[in-house]
């Protein structure tokens, strides 16, 4: 069984560009997470998706952030402009349900912001 | 809301030494608790879980209690292979799932 798999790995932009990120979960899993970390800080809540629909968004920083999930299988997160401090590892991880705890994550897209 | 702190690394033992990785946590109410790890160039993977104060988990050598009267949950692990070498999260789950900082562990052979 494919695990969660997320693209780019790494992405290198400039201030003022576009980047989306793309997470595709584990099939059969309803819901999707976004987390973020920054230089090595903790790993910060963005969204969690429950099939197509936003469960909880309250961690996404501001509107420069847009998470879409078309059809409830893969999700994009894009950001637009991006800014320095948007730099960090984007982590996607799913799970069949909400409240068992076991996320099972992808390997992370790092996104370097010049 | 829920959140944890947990002690800042990076961390280098020996092979076969006694690991303890400290995590502290806050809440309303009692949150499942967790530890992750991360191993280079992997996601992050469930180690161990407790769900319910006095629970232990365990997987791997590793162990953590889950103890309401010091709101703590610290992995322990008493004697640590090389392949140990990661960076291990503290989480605690009430609506969604909190991480701590991350504590980088490097095992020397």
């Amino acid at each position: 069984e494919a695990g969660v798999t997320q693209f780019p790995s790494h992405s290198v932009i400039e201030k003022g560009q576009t980047v989306t990120l793309r997470c595709d979960p584990i099939s059969g899993h309803d819901n999707l997470y976004w987390y973020r970390r920054v230089m090595g800080k903790e790993i910060k809540f963005l969204l969690h998706f429950v099939k197509e629909s936003k469960q909880d968004e309250s961690g996404m920083p501001n509107n420069r952030f847009l998470a879409e999930r078309t059809g409830g299988t893969y999700s994009t997160l894009k950001v637009q402009p991006a800014e320095l401090e948007d730099s960090g590892v984007y982590f996607c991880a799913s799970s069949p349900f909400q409240f068992t705890g076991e996320l099972f994550f992808g390997e992370g897209s790092r996104l370097t912001v010049l | 809301g829920n959140s944890v702190t947990q002690m800042e690394g990076p961390v280098t033992l020996s092979e076969e030494a006694f690991l303890t990785i400290n995590c502290t946590y806050t809440a309303t109410g009692y949150p499942s608790l967790f530890w992750y790890v991360q191993y280079p160039g992997e996601g992050l993977q469930l180690l161990l879980k407790a769900t319910k104060a006095d629970d232990k988990g365990s997987n791997k050598g590793f162990e953590a209690t889950y103890r309401k009267e010091t709101t703590s949950f610290h992995l322990e692990k008493g004697s640590v292979q090389v392949s140990d070498s990661a960076v291990y999260f503290c989480a605690s789950q009430g609506n969604d799932m909190r991480f701590g900082a991350g504590t980088r562990l490097t095992v020397k052979p």
